[in-house]
């Protein structure tokens, strides 16, 4: 099973209002990213939030990370139609590797 | 310009006819790494590199080859390429392992489809 799990799996907004999309990971982190992939191409890293801080901001963009419950929050404020993309978080667990969850798909309507 | 460039960006193939996939680096990066992306899996990690000549299988390394003679090139290789490595595989770097663990720099995107 996968290490991040994004929730909902795809969402469909309108232009200027905000996204919200949650990741819930099951062992303990050092911190954890969201990346951005526009359709086809590859992933682009947003931010990064490391396992003692709780917040953390980014121009339109909000992270939270809750350690207790093992999980995170990515918020787009104003969403625009170029915000267009799926989003993923990843989890750094001290493994040689990242581990990514599967991905929320973002609809922004114009 | 800093990139991660993989070729090709497509390939149909058939099964058992080996095939390689290329991805280099302008970054002097020392960590590189292949996934796989497949739909309700995110990213499956296939390979790294910590350096040049050091390589280690990834979560899902069966079926494939990877090597690393120089640092800006991690080709991937599939030796018999089988319909279940069907799929988008991308290839990361990163400065560090250290580094990768904070942010890695993504290719393109290679489209696979093994008939």
């Amino acid at each position: 099973s996968q290490q991040g799990e994004e929730d909902p799996q795809a969402l469909s907004i309108q232009e200027g209002e905000n996204a919200t999309m949650n990741c819930s990971y099951k062992t303990s982190i050092n911190n954890l990213q969201w990346y951005r992939q526009n359709s086809g191409r590859g992933l682009v890293h947003l931010i990064l939030i490391r396992s003692n801080e709780r917040e953390k901001h980014s121009g339109r963009l909000r992270v939270t990370l809750d350690t207790s419950k093992k999980s995170s929050s990515l918020l787009i404020t104003a969403s625009r139609a170029a915000d267009t993309a799926s989003y993923f978080c990843a989890t750094d667990t001290g493994r040689r590797a990242l581990t990514f969850g599967s991905g929320t798909r973002l609809q922004v309507q114009p | 310009e800093a990139q991660v460039t993989q070729n090709p960006r497509y390939l149909i193939t058939v099964t058992g006819k080996k095939l390689t996939v290329t991805c280099s680096q302008n970054m002097n990066h020392e960590y590189m790494s292949w996934y796989r992306q497949d739909p309700g899996l995110g990213l499956r990690q296939i390979y790294y590199s910590m350096n040049v000549e050091v390589t280690d299988k990834g979560d899902v390394p069966e079926g494939y080859k990877v090597s690393r003679k120089e640092k800006r090139n991690f080709p991937l290789i599939l030796e018999s390429p089988s319909p279940n490595q069907t799929s988008l595989y991308f290839c990361a770097s990163s400065y560090t392992l250290a580094m990768a663990q904070e942010t890695q720099y993504f290719g393109p995107g290679t489209r696979l489809l093994v008939l």
